[in-house]
């Protein structure tokens, strides 16, 4: 499975935009990127996934590079619900194969 | 349909018991993972089903593990003889198909302290 880097740790403002860092250097064509988030003493939870294009949703926006090397999870808005643990993950197979993820706390 | 559902939440043995978790997925995913979480760390990959075959283990998985998925629907994860370095969030996961362009919906976990 192709690994990404992250940030160990990111601190943001409430009610500021959040920009989230993943590369992801040694991705295959086909390996999707998904990310997900962890909130204390919760399961993983699903926020985004792309392939080659920007995508949006209700929860982010997913900005990948030209290359592919690397992506930015953006969260438009933090609040202090979104203090977690974020995964950015490359999946070209059947399972999720996590790192150690970034942790953004959200300070009000 | 509430989600995955895992059972128990929390549960504390002595060392050298025996526990089994249950799993309870979303109605009609045939994908169904078992992950463990020690602190601090990312999820772990233990096995997966697609429907009530078992198509991939992993090298963390030791002999006192054993997963089982009978009819396709729940399934649970049983560690024999518990030692001390087993204690960990234990997460399962449900997905609709195997593609990489799907999501997987997590558990709450059930946590294990073996004391």
């Amino acid at each position: 499975d192709a690994k990404t880097t992250q940030p160990n740790s990111m601190e943001s403002n409430e009610e500021e935009p959040v920009h989230l860092p993943c590369n992801h250097s040694t991705i295959s064509g086909t390996d999707y990127i998904h990310w997900y988030r962890q909130l204390p003493s919760q399961g993983p939870e699903y926020v985004i996934h792309g392939l080659t294009s920007n995508v949006n949703n209700r929860m982010a926006s997913l900005a990948i590079a030209e290359d592919r090397k690397s992506s930015t999870l953006i969260l438009h808005r933090a609040t202090l619900r979104d203090a977690a643990v974020y995964y950015c993950i490359l999946r070209g197979g059947n399972k999720l194969v996590f790192g150690a993820g970034t942790i953004l706390r959200v300070k009000s | 349909d509430t989600g995955v559902s895992q059972d128990p939440r929390h549960k504390i043995t002595k060392r050298g018991q025996n526990v089994t978790f249950r799993c309870d997925p979303i109605s009609e995913h045939n994908r169904l993972y078992w992950y463990r979480q020690t602190l601090g760390q990312g999820p772990e990959f233990l096995t997966y089903f697609q429907n009530e075959a078992q198509l991939e283990k992993s090298r963390l998985l030791s002999d006192r593990f054993s997963a089982e998925r009978p009819k396709g629907s729940f399934s649970t994860l049983e560690i024999q003889r518990t030692e001390q370095g087993d204690s960990a969030m234990y997460l399962c996961a449900s997905s609709l198909s195997a593609g990489e362009n799907t999501e997987a919906f997590f558990g709450q976990g059930t946590r294990l302290t073996v004391v």
